[in-house]
């Protein structure tokens, strides 16, 4: 499994934009870069996917850089409700299915009114 | 419409008194897990299925045991409950392979357990 380091916690103000690295460098080929948040006292919940390049929803976009060795999670105009955890996860579905979902530290983040 | 359902959300069990906390899903999926959470703490995982096959992780106590009777339900059983067992236990289930990526897993809201 890919290490993974992302900061431990993240201070921002309503409105702002929020982006929050995770390295990865020792990613495999075929490994994806997937992002969850976590709200108190909830399951985690899945943001976003991505292999390379830039990936987009309603929710947040995933920037990849060409080597793969990080990745930012890119939160718009981030509001009270967006104070949570957040983990960023590397890793590939096996053929088998054999796969274990493993977490990090992840990021918390606080927003202030 | 909730997809996985874990009961009970709130359990308190006595010191060593066995407890079984249960999971379902309607989706079919067929890779379930279940994590421990402590306070500030990530998701740890515990085990994991592909359908029938388990997969219990190395530092797993042997407290911890799993039940998977069918696709749609999964058991947690603890044997003998710990103090230290006090946590919020997820289920967690992902769509089938598709040849891409991790896929999106589904958590349920947990089970929140006291050990008394």
């Amino acid at each position: 499994l890919a290490k993974i380091t992302q900061p431990i916690s993240m201070d921002s103000y309503e409105g702002q934009e929020v982006n929050i690295t995770c390295s990865h460098n020792n990613i495999a080929t075929n490994d994806y870069i997937t992002w969850y948040q976590q709200f108190p006292s909830q399951g985690p919940r899945f943001i976003i996917q991505g292999y390379k390049t830039k990936v987009t929803n309603e929710v947040a976009s995933l920037f990849i850089p060409a080597d793969r060795k990080s990745s930012t999670l890119s939160l718009p105009r981030v509001s009270l409700s967006d104070t949570a955890v957040y983990y960023c996860l590397v890793g590939f579905l096996q053929l088998s299915g054999n796969t274990p979902l493993v977490f990090g530290k992840g990021t918390r983040l606080s927003v202030i009114a | 419409d909730a997809m996985v359902i874990q009961n009970p959300r709130y359990q308190v069990t006595q010191f060593g008194k066995p407890v079984t906390l249960s999971c379902s899903q309607t989706l079919n999926h067929n890779v379930m897990y279940w994590y421990q959470q402590k306070s500030s703490q990530a998701p740890k995982l515990l085990f994991h299925y592909y359908d029938k096959d388990f997969n219990n992780e190395a530092d797993t106590p042997d407290n911890f045991q799993s039940r998977r009777p069918n696709t749609s339900f999964c058991f947690l059983d603890i044997r003998s409950p710990g103090l230290g067992d006090a946590a919020m236990y997820l289920c967690a289930t992902s769509r089938p392979f598709t040849g891409t990526g991790l896929g999106e897993a589904f958590f349920g809201q947990g089970t929140r357990l006291t050990v008394v």
